[in-house]
């Protein structure tokens, strides 16, 4: 599995767009990425995922260049509510994949007022 | 139900004693998977099931901890004899399928063994 490289820590300020980015400089062709949120003293959440270059969704939005050696995660104008853990995941989506997760050490994003 | 659901919140143990986590996946999730946090963002994955047959049991210490998913009732992870460094947060999730599948996690038990 592909390890993943994130900063440990990033502080923003509330209505500012946060990019986090992500290194998985040995991702294979089969891998896709994936990014997770965690809020204290709550389970992961699922926030978005794709493949190549750009996915949005309600939440965020994923860039992922063409060599995908690397990842970024988008927050439009962030709200103190935003302030959580940011992992990225790299899965392979073969069959053979038994879904089991690795989580990295995360992002700890502080947003403040 | 719409959501994982774990029980208890919260659990206290002395050393040697018996833990037991159990676990509610998302109603028509065929998949449960059991991750341990023991640090603030470490995870460590256990044991999966695809409904009550283990899946991957890569991740399970095999000496002290077991776990089960049985038909019509909650899935349920056991560590016997637990010892201090037991003490983390455990998560259980499901998903539909493996793989790539986004997985739904719970809210967590968190285990303190004194």
């Amino acid at each position: 599995l592909a390890k993943t490289t994130q900063p440990i820590s990033m502080d923003s300020y509330e209505g500012q767009e946060v990019n986090i980015t992500c290194s998985h400089n040995n991702i294979a062709t089969n891998d896709y990425i994936t990014w997770y949120q965690q809020f204290p003293s709550q389970g992961p959440r699922f926030i978005i995922q794709g493949y190549k270059t750009k996915v949005t969704n309600e939440v965020a939005s994923l860039f992922i260049p063409a060599d995908r050696k690397s990842s970024t995660l988008s927050l439009p104008r962030v709200s103190l509510s935003d302030t959580a853990v940011y992992y990225c995941l790299v899965g392979d989506m073969r069959s053979s994949n038994t879904g089991k997760l690795i989580f990295g050490q995360g992002t700890t994003l502080q947003v403040k007022p | 139900g719409e959501e994982v659901a774990q029980t208890p919140k919260h659990l206290v143990r002395g050393e040697g004693q018996k833990a037991k986590l159990y676990c509610a996946p998302i109603k028509g999730h065929s998949y449960v998977f059991w991750y341990q946090q023991v640090l603030k963002n470490e995870f460590k994955f256990l044991i999966s099931f695809q409904n009550e047959n283990v899946f991957d049991e890569t991740g399970m210490p095999k000496e002290r901890f077991s776990a089960k998913c049985l038909p019509n009732s909650p899935c349920s992870l056991e560590i016997q004899a637990t010892k201090l460094e037991d003490s983390a947060v455990y998560f259980c999730a499901s998903s539909q399928s493996p793989g790539v599948e986004t997985q739904y996690f719970g809210p967590g038990t968190r285990l303190l063994v004194l």
